[in-house]
């Protein structure tokens, strides 16, 4: 299995306080993703990054922001968490096309999940 | 219309059975096609991923028909491990367009 790591796994919190998401990987990958998942919904992408310091925005960015300081580090923020915002989260890494010859490329990897609750 | 689409299901099909699922996309742009598996609770993971020509690794196919814009997955001689649920997803390529389309998924529970 890839090696991604999300903290938390489980958080409750209140409307209104702020939340940090941390998404950790050993792979080295260049690329990572915050998605979303919700009942009725694919994933849907919230924000992601090519490189350090480098981050776009998803289809769903509103209310998040993210921040990328090093190559293993991708964090999402709820600068102010709503209810809708209650759901589960999964980041993801991938690594560029031309760097994975002969293999499935843009193969994205998942980690395992933080499910948050907004109160 | 959502760019990519499913049959929700649930599928309900007996240990051994072969089952079908179809996808189809709306971006005729799209470039690469795969399906995931989704466990209760847990994350994706990359099934397989779909090519023009059709593939297959050992019980599963996948077919892909760009003109009708639909992507299928076979399973054959299904077994109680492959209840799940299968997401469809689209890339819309492009070099360095890493971003990924999924579908909502569809369930499948293998009946003993």
């Amino acid at each position: 299995d890839a090696g991604i790591t999300q903290s938390p796994r489980h958080k409750v919190t209140e409307t209104g306080t702020p939340v940090t998401l941390r998404c950790h990987q050993t792979e080295n990958h260049r690329y990572m993703y915050w998605y979303r998942q919700d009942p009725g919904h694919g994933l849907r992408l919230i924000h992601y990054s090519y490189g350090v310091k480098d981050t776009d925005k998803g289809e769903v960015s509103d209310g998040y922001s993210v921040s990328r300081s090093k190559t293993e580090d991708f964090l999402l923020t709820l600068e102010s968490a709503t209810s809708s915002q209650t759901s589960v989260y999964f980041c993801a890494i991938s690594e560029s096309e031309t760097l994975r010859q002969g293999s499935s490329y843009n193969e994205q990897f998942f980690g395992p999940g933080t499910r948050l609750t907004v109160l | 219309r959502k760019e990519v689409e499913q049959d929700p299901g649930p599928f309900n099909v007996p240990e051994g059975a072969t089952v079908a699922f179809n996808c189809t996309y709306s971006n005729s742009a799209s470039q690469s096609f795969f399906w995931y598996r989704q466990d209760c609770r847990k994350e994706p993971k990359l099934l397989m991923s779909v090519y023009s020509s059709g593939n297959e690794d050992g019980r599963f196919t996948a077919q892909l028909n760009r003109a009708s814009q639909y992507i299928s997955l076979l399973i054959r001689d299904s077994k109680l491990s492959d209840s799940a649920t299968y997401l469809c997803v689209v890339r819309e390529g492009g070099f360095g367009n890493e971003k990924l389309t999924f579908g909502t998924g569809t369930r499948l529970t293998i009946i003993p």
